[in-house]
């Protein structure tokens, strides 16, 4: 079955340095998203992305972080300048739109450590 | 803004059926959802129901819906040490909109 996949798994990386999180989402699918869930609290939404535009955007989702489908397969978050509190796990999900519902399809996360 | 609640832990016995409940506040939720996350990895879709639906049934699990209020439940039948995980409930009030999740509950199942 096809799936979402993440890169790296874990990402390690110091305050105010940018980083980039990598998602290669199913490959028939067109919306894209990225969720965050820190530790001990609920998943939530950051950013969706349809027809190389953002779509949708929660108040998370501020001039730090951006998103980009730099080719045909990837699908990229990247913070700018981190802060302690982006500390979490970052899904990357995925759906598409042959009619009816498609529900997304998340990947395995990656978990970044801002020290 | 819209909420889904859900208890935080349940603990059964191999064998028994497991229960887990979810309450939502969003009048307009248009499809609900139910995702399992086993250690270490992502979010497992399980199964979705759409709003129009009472009930859904798919091999050892059974989702129901109570839209007047506003409650969704997943049972599993049968309940196997490998249905150890958390399970999150989530939202949505269309196609290809975000989701809202609760903070999911963890089953834990004993043998």
């Amino acid at each position: 079955e096809p799936e979402v996949t993440q890169t790296p798994s874990h990402q390690v990386t110091q305050m105010g340095q940018e980083v980039i999180l990598r998602c290669v989402p199913i490959s028939n699918h067109l919306y894209f998203y990225w969720y965050r869930q820190i530790l001990g609290q609920k998943v939530e939404f950051l950013v969706s992305f349809y027809n190389n535009e953002i779509s949708e955007k929660s108040e998370i989702f501020d001039d730090q972080f951006s998103v980009e489908r730099p080719d045909g397969s990837n699908f990229t978050l990247k913070i700018r300048s981190t802060k302690l509190e982006d500390s979490a796990m970052y899904f990357c999900a995925s759906s598409g739109i042959d009619g009816g519902n498609q529900p997304q399809h998340f990947g395995d996360g990656t978990r970044l450590s801002i020290l | 803004g819209e909420d889904v609640e859900q208890s935080l832990f349940l603990s059964v016995r191999e064998g028994d059926s497991s229960v887990i409940n979810c309450t939502y506040t969003d009048s307009s939720s248009t499809y609900l959802y139910w995702y399992k996350q086993e250690p270490g990895a992502g979010l497992q879709l399980l199964t979705y129901i759409f709003s129009n639906m009472d009930m859904k049934q798919d091999q050892r699990l059974t989702v129901l819906l109570n839209k007047k209020d506003k409650h969704l439940s997943l049972r599993i039948a049968d309940t196997q040490t490998g249905d150890s995980a958390i399970y999150f409930c989530a939202e949505s009030s269309g196609r290809n909109t975000p989701l809202v999740f609760g903070k999911g509950t963890r089953l834990s199942v004993i043998a």
